[in-house]
């Protein structure tokens, strides 16, 4: 079964800092894809960012990169120069083959000014 | 291209009524799921669509709950009778897997449901 753990239940950071959340996954399919969505306070879940298990490249998009480990099952989200439009929640979620989508329990993100 | 619409965005029922929740996905998209999130919880799939046949309805708690996607494309969500422990965030998302896609699921706002 798929399982996707997000050991950090909430974090803080600075704004423009750098900040790193952690996900891990387990599985034992070898192509699936990963993704980080964002959840603001009381507004929609959005897509930050994904990464397809079959490229070793870590994607980017702006101010936002992961580090996807395959063989540790790791997938951390990076932000650079954390801004206040960034404190949210933050959901991992992996899918397979067409299959549903498993989502961690979350972390939360508060950004200070 | 307009997102996944749902409605209402809020509700408020007492415990043993019955409430319905309404989605349309992104036009095209023949993967529609429903989520239940509780609060400081990451969504919890209760059932998933593939144009109108049911994929995945596991944790679907069939005694109250009852989903529909006729037609394919709207689908609506039923809870009766509801229970305190139902307060939650109902969330619709959409999908069409394509290579372009990576089959990323777009989400609605969302229904805040309270059962007093």
């Amino acid at each position: 079964a798929q399982t996707v753990t997000q050991s950090q239940p909430e974090m803080s950071v600075q704004e423009a800092e750098t900040v790193t959340l952690s996900c891990t996954y387990d599985t034992s399919e070898n192509n699936y894809y990963l993704f980080w969505y964002k959840q603001p306070p009381s507004r929609q879940m959005i897509l930050v960012i994904r990464q397809e298990a079959y490229k070793q490249q870590n994607a980017t998009e702006n101010r936002f990169s992961v580090n996807f480990q395959k063989a540790a099952k790791s997938f951390s989200l990076k932000i650079s120069d954390s801004q206040l439009g960034d404190t949210a929640m933050y959901f991992c979620a992996f899918i397979h083959n067409f299959n549903k989508f498993y989502f961690g329990s979350g972390t939360k993100l508060n950004v200070k000014p | 291209e307009a997102g996944v619409a749902q409605s209402p965005r809020y509700k408020i029922i007492e415990k043993r009524q019955s409430v319905a929740f309404w989605c349309n996905p992104i036009s095209g998209h023949a993967t529609l799921y429903w989520y239940q999130q509780i609060l400081g919880q990451g969504p919890k799939l209760l059932i998933q669509f593939q144009n109108n046949g049911v994929v995945d309805d596991s944790q679907l708690p069939k005694d109250r709950f009852s989903a529909e996607r006729l037609k394919g494309v709207d689908s609506t969500l039923k809870i009766q009778p509801a229970k305190l422990e139902d307060s939650a965030v109902y969330l619709c998302a959409s999908s069409s897997p394509t290579a372009l896609a990576l089959e990323t699921q777009y989400f609605g706002p969302g229904t805040r449901l309270l059962v007093l």
